[in-house]
């Protein structure tokens, strides 16, 4: 079966603009959860959407959004860019919500700032 | 404040010996810890997983080990393959919300 797919691969964008993400995950799976990982921080949680509600969020400021259809492909968005938001941004699904299941990782979005 | 720390940066093993990559956690009401391996420019995959009510986990090469009174987890490759060179991740929480050590880069040598 198809994994995650994560569109577009590579993006250049200027400061002050906004992006927006896509993640497709695996047909049946609910659960998408967004990371952004940099060099020096590793892998951080953003937010994790089940069944188009955002469930869990982590540290990040309010430039970070995302949504989720009711097909469960999210999106995220960031406004405002910044030059430290340069990083790989990942997805990952999983099956259910209530409960902890494997998570299986898209190949990444690399959004460069400049 | 890390919630999970690999504290070795690097780890350099020769080619069919046994690799041990280490992982410590601070958050004792963690219950689902597990490790991903990335090579450069594509995203993690999943490689192990162990629950909390277990102490060990086999996949072939590949064995994880839970110590739960230190809060520590290892993950051992034996034999280990240059193939295998890569960085390692370890993460820990639960509820799909789950927090990630910086990585081990290994360099298996021929």
């Amino acid at each position: 079966k198809a994994g995650v797919t994560q569109t577009p691969r590579y993006l250049i964008k200027t400061r002050g603009q906004q992006v927006t993400l896509s993640c497709s995950p695996i047909s049946g799976h609910r659960s998408v959860s967004w990371y952004q990982q940099t060099p020096g921080q590793g892998l951080q949680f953003l937010f994790e959407y089940f069944s188009e509600t955002q469930r869990n969020k982590g540290n990040f400021p309010g430039r970070f959004s995302g949504r989720q259809f009711s097909n469960s492909r999210s999106e995220m968005n960031v406004s405002t860019l910044e030059l430290g938001d340069s990083a790989l941004y990942l997805c990952a699904s999983s099956l259910e919500g209530d409960r902890y299941t494997e998570a299986f990782f898209g190949q990444g979005t690399r959004l460069t700032v400049v | 404040d890390q919630q999970v720390k690999q504290n070795s940066p690097s780890l350099s093993v020769q080619e069919g010996r046994i690799s041990i990559l280490n992982c410590d956690y601070t958050n004792s009401m963690f219950d689902y810890f597990l490790w991903y391996k990335k090579y450069p420019a594509e995203g993690p995959t999943f490689l192990i997983s162990i629950s909390s009510i277990k102490d060990k986990n086999e996949d072939g090469r590949f064995t994880v080990f839970l110590n739960k009174s230190a809060k520590h987890l290892s993950l051992h490759i034996v034999p280990s393959q240059p193939g295998d060179s890569a960085v390692y991740f370890c993460a820990a929480g639960n509820f799909n919300k789950f927090y990630f050590g910086s990585g081990t880069k290994l360099n298996v040598k021929p």
